[in-house]
């Protein structure tokens, strides 16, 4: 059974940096490309990064570029998501996603998110 | 505001039959696949409709996607309690050196 459980959120001050991980089981990590989307409270869902299975290829949202970088090491089957210069219009819970193939928006795993709240 | 449109609400009663629209453009739907996604208060996401019309295993023959052009559409037939929730469009954007694009989200009540 696939599982992803993120951690490392909690409350950062403006300006501030964090790093998301997101562990994963019950698949094969390497072969699968991987996303992280996030949800500003009462909210909708925003695409925020995404990171080939292999050849290192990501992607960014506007908002994030420059600010955020993703990553994985296979050999420890975890994704992810350093954040710098945090502002408050980050605050929001944080999911990494599994991409079935192809398009990284074709999500069909999620974990159960790890909240960030960027307050001073 | 959100790059693909979708209504922010919707609403039909038990057994009926109810349609989500999600409008994008040439650059993301017109281009790519489209996906939608439930989200039942307090819980992650859950994949309904893949590459158009694609249902994962497990999600019920009632969900049903199409599109057409740079618009897609998530149906719902035989409406339930249960199917009261948020829905999301997505689909990849090919501008901006490529970014993933999700709707609003439209929220669907069960009357």
């Amino acid at each position: 059974e696939v599982h992803l459980v993120e951690s490392g959120g909690g409350l950062i001050q403006p300006g501030g940096s964090l790093r998301l991980s997101c562990a994963a089981s019950g698949f094969t990590f390497s072969s699968y490309a991987m996303s992280w989307v996030r949800q500003a409270p009462g909210k909708g869902l925003e695409w925020v990064s995404a990171l080939s299975s292999s050849v290192g290829v990501t992607y960014y949202a506007v908002s994030v570029r420059g600010r955020f970088s993703i990553s994985r090491d296979n050999s420890k089957n975890t994704l992810y998501l350093q954040m710098n210069s945090l502002g408050a219009e980050d605050t929001a819970v944080y999911y990494c996603a599994k991409v079935i193939s192809g398009w990284y928006t074709d999500l069909d795993y999620w974990g159960q998110g790890t909240l960030v709240t960027v307050s001073s | 505001q959100s790059v693909l449109t979708q209504p922010p609400s919707a609403s039909g009663t038990p057994g009926q039959r109810v349609t989500i629209s999600c409008s994008g453009s040439s650059s993301n739907i017109g281009s790519n696949t489209v996906n939608w996604y439930q989200q039942l208060p307090g819980t992650a996401p859950k994949l309904l409709i893949y590459n158009n019309n694609q249902r994962p295993s497990g999600v019920p023959d009632r969900f049903s996607g199409s599109k057409s052009g740079t618009s897609a559409s998530l149906t719902i037939s035989g409406l339930q309690s249960e199917d009261e929730a948020d829905y999301y469009c997505a689909a990849w954007d090919d501008s901006l050196n490529g970014r993933g694009v999700f709707g609003g989200g439209t929220k669907l009540t069960v009357l």
